[in-house]
């Protein structure tokens, strides 16, 4: 079942600027993580974020998560034309599911030179 | 992709025909999944499997099979009963000591006509 969704479903920016995107989910939660997929290719794991944690910072990622409100935000800082891809938040379900992730719809980011 | 073989990239068959997507890792990763990508739907789970000789349906499980003989391979047979076939077909594997998250390959886009 796709628990997360994302928002936007498309943003367009130049370099340099900063994307921000966001997920909501339904259920509670063990931890959200972040992955990425350039076109066409396979899913990349970009950051994992527990469900105890606030904030989580990976290089140039930035996450936040707020389980009162069921909410994730990945912001990635001075974009740059590679960050050109689609991002994908993904839940944890529980061992019941042998631990398979709930994936959001993802939002398609295009960085512009 | 690293660590995640999956074959063919492209795979164009009949209606009515089975085709078996081929999955291996070299991870030693005891948890394998299989889920379907559809455009501007995410990825939804169709199988996984927690260890050899063991595998559980998924989300959308109908129309498809698996086996788990080996721990390294995870072969997905798409049948003649999918009633909507054409997609793109991600592998993954888990790793427990990452705390949930998965490796994914690089993807098989079947296309059936």
């Amino acid at each position: 079942s796709q628990q997360g969704e994302e928002d936007p479903q498309a943003l367009s920016i130049q370099e340099g600027e900063n994307a921000t995107m966001n997920c909501s989910y339904k259920t509670s939660i063990n931890n959200l993580q972040w992955y990425r997929q350039n076109s066409g290719r396979g899913l990349v794991h970009l950051i994992l974020i527990r469900s105890n944690e606030r904030e989580k910072h990976s290089g140039r990622l930035r996450v936040t998560l707020d389980t009162s409100k069921k909410s994730s935000s990945l912001l990635i800082t001075a974009s740059r034309a590679a960050d050109t891809a689609s991002y994908f938040c993904a839940t944890d379900a529980n061992s019941n599911s042998g631990y398979a992730l709930n994936f959001g719809k993802g939002t398609s980011l295009l960085v512009t030179p | 992709d690293g660590g995640i073989t999956q074959s063919p990239k492209y795979l164009f068959r009949k209606e009515g025909q089975n085709v078996t997507l081929s999955c291996e890792q070299n991870l030693n990763h005891d948890a394998m999944y299989w889920y379907r990508q559809d455009p501007g739907q995410g990825l939804r789970l169709i199988y996984y499997s927690q260890i050899v000789n063991d595998f559980q349906k998924g989300d959308i499980a109908e129309g498809y099979s698996v086996s788990r003989e080996k721990k390294e391979s995870f072969p997905l047979t798409v049948t003649s009963a999918q009633k909507n076939p054409t997609a793109f077909y991600l592998c993954a594997s888990r790793d427990p000591a990452s705390r949930h998250e998965q490796y994914f390959g690089p993807g098989t886009r079947l296309t059936v006509t």
